[in-house]
Order: structure tokens, then C-alpha cells, then sequence
């Protein structure tokens, strides 16, 4: 987990809420990536980010907005449209240099009440 | 598309024995394999990979893989159990042409019973 942090590790969430997850890195790795975990179903791709300014969608984007302002930074917004949004979500980057292995946040678990 | 399949839900071992667990891929272009391990509510931790070279890769905590390309598998391998093994095993495979996008199995449960 070290050099990616997430915040918070526990967010609750009230139906029709948007809610933003934090993703900060201090690996000095150029890409970012955001999945959704869900049990029995592996990672998910959401959206993903190789450069600043720049983000393209994964396999699952609907109902979810990033931004990418800052290399350090990659935040996830679950908007209302996301219908089914309880899930565990893990920030990861890699740099050009890993041969894409991927570094992990501590991740957030979201509940929606 | 690249894909991953981990065929196992669950494995069981007991302390001690040898334990493996199966990973096939599909990717155009060579393949880099990767082997992440994940405890309750923690983000993934890095095992080992394979980018090129010698089939057999050595990774963290004395586990192993061997890249096999005319079969297109990558098994997770360990010659003897530890308890402190169990945990959620995920396999993952990128191509040298994609860019970063890791495609990801959905997961294999190990438990080791001491």
C-alpha cells in the first residue's frame, strides 16, 4: 500500500448522493487507474488516466466521473446515475518502467444506505 | 481482447503440502503475466510476474510461476503451505502493445488448513 493512499476507508452513502473517492500517489507514476471490486467478480476497470488531463473509460464507467489535475491526484466521483454503487473501489498506478505492474491503495469501501 | 481465467473459486491445502494455483491467459502480442495476493479489506499486493526470460519466475514469500507459452498458463506455485498463505490470489495479464491495461481473473481463494 505504500506510496498510494485512499480516502476515506469507509464512506456510507444515501441513495441519490454523489460522492467522491481520493486517490493520492507519491510514486511519481504517470498512470492511474480506478476499479471496482466486487465479490466473486475480480477487478473492473472504471476509468483509467496516463496522463495529466487525460482519462479514457474502462469497461464499467457509467454512473462515475474522474479528473486528473494533478500527476498526484486521480479522484472518483460515484454520481446518482450509478445504480448499484456498493462495492470495495481500489486506486492503482504504474509507470513506464514496471512493465505494467500495478501498485495499490488500501481501497474504499462504499456502502449505500 | 485479453482475457484471464482462474478456473478455481477455492483451494484447500493443508500446512506443509504443496500448493498450486491455475492461471491460463489470452492476449495478442507477448504477454506480461503478474500474480497479486489480497487480504480482507487491503488493496493487492504484488507476488511476482513474468515479462521474458526464463519460464520459471521466483517471487515474494517463496512463491513461484512458470509461464508456459504452447499451453498459455501461468500457475501459481509454492512447495510447502503456510497457513499465513490464505488469502484471495488474482492473476492478471497485459500485452507489450496495450498500453497498461491490465485485465484481471476474478480470483482464486486459498486456505490453508494447519
Amino acid at each position: 500500500d505504500g506510496g498510494i493512499t485512499q480516502s476515506p476507508k469507509y464512506l456510507f452513502r444515501k441513495e441519490g448522493q454523489n460522492v467522491t473517492l481520493s486517490c493520492e500517489q507519491n510514486l511519481n507514476h504517470d498512470a492511474m487507474y480506478w476499479y471496482r471490486q466486487d465479490p466473486g467478480q475480480g477487478l473492473r476497470l472504471i476509468y483509467y488516466s496516463q496522463i495529466v488531463n487525460d482519462f479514457q473509460k474502462g469497461d464499467i464507467a457509467e454512473g462515475y466521473s474522474v479528473s486528473r489535475e494533478k500527476k498526484e491526484s486521480f479522484p472518483l466521483t460515484v454520481t446518482s446515475a450509478q445504480k448499484n454503487p456498493t462495492a470495495f473501489y481500489l486506486c492503482a498506478t504504474d509507470s513506464a518502467y514496471s512493465y505494467n505492474e500495478q501498485f495499490f491503495g488500501p481501497g474504499t469501501r462504499l456502502t449505500v444506505l | 481482447a485479453q482475457s484471464v481465467a482462474q478456473p478455481e473459486d477455492q483451494v484447500n491445502v493443508a500446512e506443509g503440502n504443496p500448493l498450486t494455483v491455475k492461471c491460463t491467459y489470452s492476449v495478442s502480442g507477448n504477454p506480461y503475466l503478474f500474480w497479486y495476493v489480497q487480504y480482507p479489506n487491503r488493496g493487492l499486493q504484488f507476488l511476482l510476474k513474468y515479462i521474458t526470460g526464463d519460464n520459471l519466475v521466483k517471487g515474494s514469500y517463496g512463491f513461484e510461476a512458470e509461464f508456459n507459452k504452447s499451453q498459455t498458463s501461468f500457475h501459481l506455485k509454492k512447495p510447502s503451505a503456510l497457513v499465513s498463505d490464505s488469502a484471495l490470489y488474482f492473476c492478471a495479464v497485459s500485452a507489450n502493445t496495450n498500453a497498461g491495461k491490465s485485465t484481471f481473473g476474478d480470483g482464486t481463494t486459498l486456505t490453508v488448513k494447519p
